[in-house]
């Protein structure tokens, strides 16, 4: 059965530094979205993406964020400037078609520790 | 906006008993609503979802919710638990503000089975 992926599983950085976190969406998914995890907290929405442009932004979605699908099977979401807040599980989601039924799947996250 | 409430934060059960996750959700129109598991290590994975019709819904693994709108509720049932049904049990409310829509999610219930 086709999964998301995403890399790394756990990413380790120094606050101000930019990371990338890539998701490889299910190939014939149309619907990319991006959620993280504080510990402890909800899942929490950060942004969705189809036809290479944001649908939509959470207030969490600062100019600190940026997202980008740059070939056919990368997604991948930027932090420029990591704080220390920032430390969480983030997890990519694709969906096929944005029909009355259809499903999110889920990556299995990306642990950003930022120090 | 559009909130979910998950009020057990961890439930321990021991094999054979049967368990009832409380989900409530806010919203008083049209809802979807679906419940997602994550096993120990790995990513969220779909349980069961509704979207319309009969309001009783079977999942995989023997789990099914009902929806009550009166009650503004979606709880989660399974008659007899398993130790491999210890994971961490989520409960999202699709929110339609946005072209593509997102999840909003409750803050999850810890299940912890005894074998």
């Amino acid at each position: 059965e086709p999964e998301v992926t995403q890399t790394p599983s756990h990413q380790v950085t120094q606050m101000g530094q930019e990371v990338i976190l890539r998701c490889v969406p299910i190939s014939n998914h149309l619907y990319f979205y991006w959620y993280r995890q504080i510990l402890g907290q909800k899942v929490e929405f950060l942004v969705s993406f189809y036809n290479n442009e944001i649908s939509e932004k959470s207030e969490i979605f600062d100019d600190q964020f940026s997202v980008e699908r740059p070939d056919g099977s990368n997604f991948t979401l930027k932090i420029r400037s990591t704080k220390l807040e920032d430390s969480a599980m983030y997890f990519c989601a694709s969906m096929s078609l944005r029909q009355g039924t259809d499903t999110q799947y889920f990556g299995p996250g990306t642990r950003l520790t930022v120090l | 906006a559009q909130s979910v409430s998950q009020h057990n934060h961890h439930v321990i059960l021991s094999e054979a008993a049967s368990l009832e996750l409380g989900c409530n959700y806010s919203y008083g129109g049209t809802v979807n609503l679906f419940w997602y598991v994550q096993y120990p290590g790995q990513h969220l994975q779909l349980l069961l979802k509704y979207f319309s019709g009969d309001p009783l819904v079977k999942g995989i693994k023997g789990f099914e919710a009902e929806f009550i709108k009166s009650k503004f509720s979606f709880n989660l049932r399974k008659p007899s638990v398993q130790w491999s049904d210890t994971a961490e049990y989520f409960c999202a409310v699709l929110n339609y503000g946005g072209s593509q829509g997102n999840l909003i999610f409750g803050k999850g219930t810890k299940l912890s089975v005894k074998p």
